[in-house]
């Protein structure tokens, strides 16, 4: 079963870089897909952060690529996120992903809430 | 890219069908045959509903549907159960090789 977890700090300040990881187990990243990062503001929608393949090809959202850095680490099993010069409209509930095409998010981890 | 549209909200009877609407653009909905839809109950990640316009992921249960016609795709939920109630989102591909979502629908089993 493929299982996804986030980790990192619960709060962030403002100006400063947002940094996560997501750990995935029951699966091998090296084998294929894309892994994504998505988060949704509290009561708010979901917003697509940007998604990464296992030699580090990106798809970064427009609207925030100029402050998102996505990476891999295929020897721990785990993808991250950076998010710089963050403000309080980056506090949101981040979650990782698995995209097996075309943006299909078939596997979810459990989301963490980052407090800017 | 600007989200999808989705009602806020809507509401039905256990036992009866519901559809959920997501207007896009010929640039998103129109152009692709790359919607999603996903279902959230409060606290909880998304969960995968419908992927590729009309496909159910395995152990979804057959009493979720989906459908596009030109920019407007759909998700049908027949015999509502209390369960079903949660929020629904819908995505899509788009043609810069992202993806966007629809704001959600809140979904109230009367």
């Amino acid at each position: 079963q493929v299982q996804l977890q986030e980790s990192g700090p619960g709060l962030a300040k403002p100006s400063e870089t947002l940094s996560l990881i997501c750990t995935v187990s029951g699966y091998s990243i090296s084998s294929g897909y894309y892994w994504g990062w998505i988060r949704q503001p509290p009561g708010k929608g979901l917003e697509w952060i940007g998604s990464i393949n296992h030699s580090g090809h990106t798809y970064h959202n427009p609207s925030l690529k100029s402050r998102v850095t996505t990476s891999v680490d295929t020897s721990k099993n785990q993808f991250s996120l950076k998010v710089s010069s963050v403000t309080a409209a980056d506090t949101a509930v981040y979650y990782c992903a698995r995209d097996r095409g075309w943006y299909t998010l078939d596997y979810w981890g459990q989301g963490i809430l980052v407090t800017v | 890219q600007s989200a999808l549209t989705q009602p806020a909200s809507v509401s039905g009877s256990p036992g009866q069908s519901i559809t959920f609407s997501c207007t896009g653009t010929s640039s998103d909905v129109g152009g692709y045959n790359y919607v999603s839809w996903y279902q959230q109950h409060p606290g909880k990640a998304p969960k995968l509903l419908i992927y590729d316009v009309s496909n159910r992921p395995s152990g979804v249960s057959n009493r979720f549907s989906g459908s596009k016609s030109g920019n407007t795709a759909s998700l049908t939920i027949s015999g509502l159960q209390a369960e079903d109630e949660a929020d629904y989102y819908c995505s899509s591909y788009i043609s810069s090789s992202t993806v966007v979502f629809g704001g959600g629908t809140k979904l109230t089993v009367l």
